[in-house]
């Protein structure tokens, strides 16, 4: 079974505080995702990665850095963390194109409050 | 740009009402199609997903038809359970885009015994 990990469950910071997010997949896939969850809009690509050091910028990725330092482990990072950053984050990974492969697997969620 | 669009925000139903949510996309390429179902306090999960035209996806007792002509992929149950309240999502992959998977912005199906 598919597995991704996500911790902390939830975060709580103050405006302009340094919050790193992590996830961690024991799948062996190559892809990793970082989403933001949010009533309204569903769900957005923040960024996405196809392997260790591989970057790509999704769809939200302002005020969001990540950083994947392994094909396990993918990282969000918010520098200077805004209440509009306020929400709930999921990270998924896949194995890439073709067949069953395309599926993603998400974690549990990090539930991130910035007061 | 690819995208997916899903009418109904929320849908609030009596159990062993029918099920219907409508799915239509737009894509550059020929995708793949999902439904994904999240129930309260997990991650999303894979339902099922079609990779052709006319192409059934189904899974405890949902089902959806690829429909390329009327770019639609919509979900429907015949006679819904409480347990099936949870948020569904809609989503495709474009073979065209990089391996990204592009979703709806989900319908709440609340289910009233």
């Amino acid at each position: 079974e598919a597995a991704v990990t996500q911790s902390p469950r939830n975060k709580v910071t103050v405006t302009g505080g340094n919050v790193t997010l992590s996830c961690r997949q024991t799948n062996s896939h190559n892809y990793m995702y970082w989403y933001r969850q949010d009533t309204g809009h569903g769900l957005r690509l923040i960024h996405y990665s196809y392997g260790a050091g591989n970057l790509q910028i999704g769809d939200v990725p302002d005020g969001y850095k990540a950083t994947r330092t392994t094909q396990e482990d993918f990282f969000l990072l918010l520098e200077l963390a805004s209440p509009s950053q306020t929400s709930l984050y999921f990270c998924a990974s896949s194995g890439g194109l073709g067949s069953s492969a395309e599926t993603l697997y998400f974690g549990s969620g990090t539930r991130l409050t910035v007061l | 740009g690819d995208s997916v669009t899903q009418t109904e925000g929320q849908v609030a139903l009596s159990e062993e009402d029918f099920l219907t949510i409508h799915c239509n996309y737009s894509a550059s390429g020929y995708p793949t199609l999902f439904w994904y179902v999240q129930y309260p306090g997990e991650g999303p999960q894979l339902l099922f997903r079609a990779s052709r035209d006319k192409e059934k996806g189904s899974s405890r007792g949902f089902e959806a038809t690829y429909d390329k002509g009327t770019t639609s992929f919509h979900l429907r149950k015949a006679s819904v359970q409480e347990s099936d309240s949870a948020v569904y999502y809609c989503a495709l992959s474009d073979p065209n885009s990089n391996n990204r998977i592009f979703f709806g912005d989900g319908t709440q199906l609340v289910v009233k015994p």
